[in-house]
């Protein structure tokens, strides 16, 4: 079966501008997650979402961002009024709750965002 | 909050052994979980520690303890694509019953031939 994708895989765009970033998770998978990659540096966690419960929003760096999931499948990272310390890799991962392994997530390619 | 620390380089030679450390501080610990990243590339799983103990997958194990708030991953018989950033994360508790992945800033292992 597909992977989990996101679109677009690169974003370039104006100091100022609104974007947004997708993400399809594998089919079934009812857990998702927003990270952010720096250049060199780890994963920063934004948000997750699990099924019908509220999201856990803690990671947000900012009221700038925010994300949806709708019907509990694809979801969309929007990032209002970009800055230039927006640009990082932003990595989409679901995983199935109930895994015997739950530290498991599956990664899609990440969206590279650029902003000018 | 929760911190972990892992190194940031290490370099091995071909058919060694290596192993990368790694200690936490967290709160609402629930396991340790292990992923590799190629450079340009998305990370991908290689093992949980929900228990203490060794966790063995192939030429990849796996350690955890929890009293000493540390664990390792171990890379045997060293492959020149084993060459990537490995990264350590924490599964946590967080709202309520949600649960995340807290990572590590990643260690960059180079194989040399």
């Amino acid at each position: 079966g597909a992977g989990v994708s996101q679109s677009p895989s690169n974003k370039v765009t104006e100091k100022g501008k609104d974007v947004e970033l997708r993400c399809d998770p594998i089919s079934g998978h009812t857990a998702l997650y927003w990270y952010r990659q720096s250049l060199g540096q780890g994963l920063e966690f934004l948000i997750y979402f699990q099924g019908n419960s509220a999201p856990d929003k803690s990671g947000l760096p900012s009221d700038r961002f925010s994300a949806e999931r709708t019907g509990g499948s694809v979801s969309t990272l929007t990032i209002q009024r970009t800055q230039q310390e927006d640009s990082a890799v932003y990595l989409c991962a679901s995983s199935f709750k109930g895994l015997l392994k739950e530290g498991e997530q599956f990664f899609g390619p990440g969206t590279r965002l650029t902003v000018l | 909050g929760q911190s972990l620390e892992q190194p940031s380089e290490v370099t091995a030679v071909e058919g060694a052994i290596v192993q990368i450390n790694c200690t936490y501080q967290t709160s609402g610990f629930y396991g340790l979980s292990w992923y590799q990243q190629h450079d340009g590339g998305a990370p991908t799983f290689l093992s949980y520690n929900g228990l203490d103990g060794l966790e063995e997958t192939g030429r990849f194990s796996s350690f955890l303890s929890r009293s000493d708030s540390y664990g390792y991953l171990l890379l045997q018989e060293l492959q020149m694509k084993d060459s990537a950033s490995y990264f350590c994360a924490v599964r946590v508790r967080s709202s309520g019953s949600a649960r995340q992945l807290t990572f590590g800033s990643g260690t960059q292992l180079t194989v040399l031939p």
